[in-house]
């Protein structure tokens, strides 16, 4: 299995401003994905974080709002720009190992007031 | 397109009961089924996967789950429930193991005693 950590864990923003979350996996892994899980929802994939090149984007979410970046093969970061409310949910980090499970951390809660 | 449906937002069951969590699928390939649960405040903890081989694949906690292909379904069963299984219970598929995973909605489990 792999071990996720994300930072921070939870924050509170105002609108307007700009947060970076990041991801950290303890071993090299193949696969990143961020994930968002919406207040009562379940969860909407964001993006793929590809190793040494843009991020792939799901419908509905595009690279200004939500940049990615994957420097290497056990970390990732995701920035939520210029926030609204709307934007408050919880963001989730996964990877895939080498044995083709999604592992995802604990996630980090944002409030943006 | 793949999709997930779990039947009932909200399952009750008395400590000591049967536990069922609904699952059907939708695949255009032979899938890759999942089942995660979250914990109040945490991220997603993988249960079980089935990928291929025997139909009835066991996970952690005690549950295990069964994958049938005539019926498109990969309901989650335990036989006894402990008050410490009550979370949010999600079910996934994605078409290979480094793929990406779409969710269903979720299914809250509730345990009384």
């Amino acid at each position: 299995s792999a071990v996720i950590s994300q930072k921070p864990s939870r924050d509170i923003c105002q609108r307007g401003t700009s947060l970076t979350i990041q991801c950290q996996v303890d071993s090299q892994v193949t696969m990143m994905f961020w994930y968002r899980q919406q207040p009562g929802q379940s969860l909407t994939l964001i993006a793929t974080a590809n190793q040494g090149s843009e991020a792939t984007y799901e419908s509905g979410f595009v690279i200004d709002k939500f940049p990615i970046s994957r420097p290497n093969l056990t970390f990732s970061t995701l920035t939520v720009s210029n926030m609204s409310p709307e934007d408050s949910s919880i963001y989730l980090c996964s990877a895939v190992t080498g044995k083709e499970t999604q592992y995802f951390g604990p996630g980090t809660r944002l409030l943006v007031l | 397109a793949q999709s997930v449906t779990q039947l009932g937002s909200h399952v009750s069951v008395s400590e000591g009961a049967l536990v069922l969590l609904r699952c059907n699928y939708s695949s255009s390939v032979p899938p890759y089924l999942f089942w995660y649960v979250q914990y109040p405040n945490q991220g997603l903890q993988l249960l079980l996967k089935y990928t291929t081989g025997a139909t009835l694949v066991k996970g952690i906690n005690g549950f295990e789950a069964e994958f049938k292909k005539s019926e498109t379904s990969f309901h989650l069963t335990k036989p006894s429930a402990h008050m410490s299984d009550a979370a949010e219970y999600f079910c996934a598929v994605s078409d290979g193991g480094y793929s990406t995973l779409t969710f269903g909605k979720g299914t809250m489990l509730l345990v009384s005693p």
